[in-house]
């Protein structure tokens, strides 16, 4: 079983649609980050976030330390947030990042 | 700025051969890695440097040699290519470890056949 488990593998919407993309990891961590890839291949860090919840324009980071899990939300979702989107988690002590497989998020107009 | 570059984008090589997979960042920023991204795969780390002169092995470093001569530059050495190094590549920085945010390279496509 790996470390980190995001789902769904696959997720595709109308565009306006609620989004969440959710993600599970089985150790304990110190932080834990959200990268967004696009479509082109580039990766672009979202948020790092170690408690509680971050906002930034339409995305929504959450995360429970107690059940290990962490969800990512974008709400209106627009065509051009059709990417993979990549949960990653820093073991405690480790100081080295695991990387979930990825979602791949299709927004359709 | 031009936060960090990779080159070069593309790349076939043939098995047994050599490349330097090139790395820069001007962001004055300490800490560098190297990706390998696997088709339906997370992102693995292959080496690590947290200052000039400093490099350390990540998760998936057999096969590959890495340099840090300055702040800047962090060279990819593939010594002897194999068909299992087809991969996209990523260079990535940040400041202070990977707990902090990274910047990530537009990576390389390479093809070993």
């Amino acid at each position: 079983k790996n470390e980190v488990e995001q789902s769904p593998q696959n997720l595709t919407a109308q565009e306006g649609e609620f989004i969440t993309i959710n993600c599970s990891y089985s150790v304990g961590i110190s932080a834990l980050h959200w990268l967004q890839q696009h479509p082109g291949g580039g990766i672009v860090s979202l948020f790092m976030l170690s408690s509680g919840k971050k906002k930034h324009g339409r995305l929504i980071a959450t995360i429970n330390i107690q059940e290990k899990h962490s969800s990512l939300h974008i709400t209106a979702s627009h065509p051009r947030d059709s990417a993979v989107y990549i949960c990653a988690v820093i073991s405690q002590g480790a100081q080295k990042l695991v990387f979930g497989q990825g979602t791949r998020l299709t927004i359709n107009p | 700025n031009a936060g960090v570059t990779q080159t070069p984008k593309f790349r076939i090589l043939k098995i047994g051969q050599s490349m330097t997979l090139q790395c820069t960042q001007d962001m004055n920023h300490n800490y560098m890695y190297w990706y390998r991204q696997d088709p339906g795969m997370g992102l693995k780390l292959i080496y690590y440097s947290v200052g000039a002169g400093i490099t350390d092995k990540g998760e998936v470093p057999n096969g590959y040699n890495v340099s840090r001569s300055t702040t800047e530059d962090f060279p990819l050495r593939l010594e002897l290519a194999a068909p299992s190094q087809t991969s996209v590549y990523f260079c990535a920085s940040s400041n202070q470890g990977q707990i902090y945010e990274q910047y990530f390279g537009p990576g390389t496509r390479l093809t070993v056949t």
